[in-house]
Parts: structure tokens; C-alpha cells; sequence
């Protein structure tokens, strides 16, 4: 399978605890980005990369979300001091950046954090 | 991005053309539509996407109205498999977030 993929599907944490999700992109897509998506809301826009660049930021992130992509491949992405609020799916997307043309993002099937 | 409207909800008979409809009347010109589905516990997927032209794959058809305002999917024929969250996005590739509305929750019934 050649999609996205992301590790691990569930985490279930005690809250205060630190927890790193792993998004690995489609292997020639340029671009990476996290979502997240609570029970019967579509997804909600975190963070993108262009390669290893991390280009965008949402403001509704706090500063205990930190996601990194090494070398422009895979990606983290770091919660520090979970709080129960942040009990989600968090999504890993990627695609192919173009000139022109329109470039769908290519989801993965999340990772289901519970802070408890 | 501009904005989308859709049904929360709606039914089809299985085997039956599933269309389903979407209103972005603020769209701007070199907006996408792009249609995804979501199914219970899965990231969302990818099924088709469009500028001006009708567009079909294996998935579905794309039907964009002339002045743009509105666009339709269509699943010729609708299997069990197809019951999913739709979600209707206008988006370009310079931006870097596809903001999401509800989406229409599609019912396929035997």
C-alpha cells in the first residue's frame, strides 16, 4: 500500500503526559499536512510543510503542538502536557505541489488520541 | 476559500444514481471544487475534483454549472458502500487548508 500512512492508531494517555504521533506521506508528495477532527466536525487545519519547511501554522494551535518533517519525508508531531481537549483523530495528509492544476490531498486514517 | 453549502443528509436506493448537490456561489475564479468522502473510523478520501469542466473517473462524475455557483456529484451507481459523510470543498493551490463544512451524510438503503 502506497498511501499514507500513520502510527500508531490509537493512543490512549493520562493527561500531562507527552505523546509523538508519525505521518509518513506518499513517497513523492512535497507537501504534508496535519489535521485534526473531533466527533461529527470535518477536519481542522493544524500545520503544513512544503518539503522540511514548515510554511503555516494554525493560530488555534498552542505552543504545547510542535510537528516536525526531518529531510522533507516523514513527519511528527509532538503534544506536550496533553490536556483532555486535545482527545481527537489527528490526520496526516499529503500531495504533489503543481504549477498548475489542482492537487488533491491524499489522507491517512488518522491516529486516535484519548487523554483520560 | 470560499464557502460551501450542502444538505446535511440524504437517501438513495441502492443501484441507484446518488446525486449529490453543493452550493459555493462565492467562489473565485481559479477555485477548485473538490469532493471527499469519509466512511466511519477512515481518513477522508479523495474522489474528484474540477475548475470549469464536467469531470468523471472511476469513482464518480463532476457537474459544475456554467457560472460556477454550484456543483453535483454523481455516483451512477450507488452500492451499501458508498453510506458516508460527502464533503464539498472550494480550494486553490496556493492556499495550504481546505476548510470543511459538515459535509451531506449519504444513506444508501437496500
Amino acid at each position: 500500500d502506497t498511501g499514507v500512512s500513520q502510527n500508531p492508531r490509537h493512543k490512549i494517555t493520562k493527561r500531562g503526559q507527552n505523546v509523538t504521533f508519525r505521518c509518513d506521506p506518499i513517497s513523492e508528495h512535497n507537501r504534508l499536512y496535519w489535521y485534526r477532527q473531533t466527533l461529527g466536525q470535518g477536519p481542522e487545519f493544524l500545520t503544513y510543510f512544503q518539503n522540511e519547511a514548515q510554511l503555516e501554522k494554525s493560530r488555534l494551535l498552542s505552543d504545547r503542538f510542535s510537528a516536525e518533517r526531518p529531510k522533507g519525508s516523514f513527519s511528527t508531531l509532538e503534544i506536550q502536557r496533553t490536556e483532555q481537549g486535545d482527545s481527537a483523530v489527528y490526520l496526516c495528509a499529503s500531495s504533489l505541489a503543481r504549477g498548475q492544476g489542482g492537487s488533491p490531498l491524499h489522507f491517512g486514517n488518522g491516529t486516535r488520541l484519548t487523554v483520560t | 476559500d470560499a464557502k460551501t453549502t450542502q444538505p446535511p443528509s440524504m437517501d438513495c436506493a441502492e443501484g441507484r444514481a446518488a446525486n449529490l448537490p453543493c452550493n459555493h456561489s462565492t467562489i473565485s475564479g481559479n477555485e477548485y471544487v473538490y469532493w471527499y468522502r469519509q466512511i466511519h473510523s477512515q481518513g477522508p478520501q479523495y474522489i474528484i475534483h474540477g475548475l470549469k469542466n464536467n469531470e468523471t473517473n472511476e469513482m464518480a462524475s463532476l457537474i459544475i454549472t456554467e457560472d460556477r455557483k454550484s456543483s453535483t456529484l454523481i455516483l451512477p451507481h450507488a452500492t451499501l458502500r458508498d453510506t458516508a459523510v460527502y464533503y464539498c470543498i472550494a480550494f486553490m493551490d496556493s492556499n495550504y487548508q481546505l476548510i470543511w463544512g459538515a459535509g451531506t451524510k449519504l444513506i444508501i438503503k437496500p
